[in-house]
């Protein structure tokens, strides 16, 4: 009975480069949440999914930044063009459809801990 | 804004001790008060929760103090143990699923 997997754990990048963060939801999970953890910070909302739809993106940057989460397959979080500021912990969450409320059940992942040079 | 001031940002008790770790929240739309616990390497898990038509929650030797008035609620960690090191987060929101986070209580219990 996995958890929330996430891959990869660390992630080192350059200025520039894109970076790909990658969250396969617990079993029968259909809803995805992704939250980004500055150091000695909370964690910040940044977008909400569900299979093939963007519910809620309200908390992501503007520019660089995308997610989706496909019919099949995990949802990926895209940083294009990435700098030093992206550096952080990445953590998604999953929730399953039939949740009352989804707050109540969200089953966070490991995190990936990206890191820009 | 700063929509939710957690304290304190460390806590060193005794092994037996009480933890306390408080949270003060602007909104009062806020409905839902989650408290979560992160070991180092890990993603939160949900420890607690609290709505606010009740004062107190208790689990085990997690109990949740909410007030209201104040709006304020904190964490109690009764018989404080060595495996409860970790770092504390409290959350509150007032939508299905968009929670707002506290900054962090990192919690170290001396044996």
């Amino acid at each position: 009975n996995a958890g929330v997997m996430q891959n990869p754990r660390h992630l080192v990048r350059r200025r520039g480069q894109e970076a790909r963060l990658r969250c396969s939801p617990m079993k029968g999970h259909s809803h995805v949440y992704w939250y980004r953890q500055l150091p000695e910070e909370g964690l910040k909302f940044m977008v909400y999914l569900q299979k093939e739809n963007i519910i809620d993106e309200s908390g992501m940057p503007k520019e660089r930044f995308s997610a989706e989460f496909p019919k099949e397959g995990p949802s990926i979080l895209r940083i294009q063009q990435v700098v030093r500021g992206d550096s952080a912990a990445y953590f998604c969450a999953s929730s399953p459809a039939s949740a009352a409320r989804f707050t109540d059940t969200q089953y966070f992942g490991p995190g990936t801990r990206l890191t820009v040079l | 804004q700063q929509q939710v001031k957690q304290s304190p940002q460390s806590l060193i008790v005794q092994k037996g001790g009480i933890s306390i770790i408080n949270c003060a929240y602007e909104n009062t739309a806020f409905d839902y008060f989650p408290w979560y616990q992160q070991f180092p390497g890990k993603g939160p898990a949900l420890l607690i929760a609290i709505r606010p038509d009740v004062s107190e929650k208790k689990e085990g030797r997690f109990t949740i103090s909410f007030n209201k008035s104040a709006k304020q609620f904190s964490l109690h960690i009764m018989d404080s143990q060595p495996g409860d090191s970790a770092t504390y987060f409290c959350a509150v929101t007032d939508s299905n699923y968009q929670l707002i986070w506290g900054a962090g209580t990192k919690l170290i219990i001396k044996p």
